[in-house]
């Protein structure tokens, strides 16, 4: 089963701020990754799929990169519904599909 | 628009069984694999199982392999997990999600529905 790990568990920042998530995992996933939002009581939203494509309807601020094992989201300047848990995922192994353990984003 | 709404949750005592349920509308649900997705405090969001499109392809989980049964009604838009032999580790809020694109089941899940909670407790 391919582990997933994300760093750093919490960032803190501020409106107007950039935002890096990193994502790695224990054995290549080549670009079958995957980043998702989640607001509090809500369900997560697919943002990013294939490591760097925009899902329909997400903005452009949001941005994903990487292959392999190491994967970065980065939001360019965060807007206050940004603040939120993102989680990556992979697919290239499955089953299971996995998830990371998440990062929460708050606000400084 | 794309709706999933998900019933059936509960609480139900270890060894007993549920069934969960996931109307589906806004799309074409028999072009489309179907996942539950659970999610704990402790362990975060742990793919449950998925369906092909057609029904003719299960895959699980190995912590509910021989006990979850996945499966769907095309002709009602609605997808079922059986839970059989239910733990206290299955608690968890309950998912339905849908696959990103038509056909093969890719592993991506762009649309989720609220979530349904299942509790397990004597």
């Amino acid at each position: 089963e391919i582990v997933l790990t994300q760093s750093p568990a919490t960032l803190s920042l501020s409106p107007g701020e950039r935002a890096t998530l990193s994502c790695r995992a224990s054995q290549s996933v080549s670009s079958y990754l995957a980043w998702y939002q989640q607001k509090p009581g809500q369900a997560p939203r697919l943002l990013i799929y294939d490591a760097s494509n925009r899902a329909t309807g997400i903005p452009a601020r949001f941005s994903g990169s990487g292959s392999g094992t190491d994967f970065t989201l980065t939001i360019s300047s965060l807007e206050p519904e940004d603040f939120a848990v993102y989680y990556c995922q992979q697919r290239s192994d499955w089953p299971p599909f996995t998830f990371g353990p998440g990062t929460k984003v708050d606000i400084k | 628009q794309v709706q999933l709404v998900e019933s059936g949750g509960g609480v139900v005592q270890p060894g007993r069984s549920l069934r969960l349920s996931c109307a589906a509308s806004g799309f074409t649900f028999s072009s489309h694999g179907m996942h539950w997705v659970r999610q704990t405090p402790g362990k975060g969001l742990e793919w449950v199982a998925v369906i092909s499109y057609d029904g003719r392809n299960e895959y699980y989980a190995d912590s509910v392999k021989g006990r979850f049964t996945i499966s769907r009604d095309n002709s009602k838009n609605t997808l079922f997990l059986q839970m059989n032999s239910l733990r206290t580790e299955d608690t968890a809020v309950y998912f339905c999600a849908k696959e990103s694109r038509l056909g093969a089941v890719t592993g991506y899940f762009d649309y989720w529905g609220q979530g349904t909670l299942v509790t397990v407790s004597s």
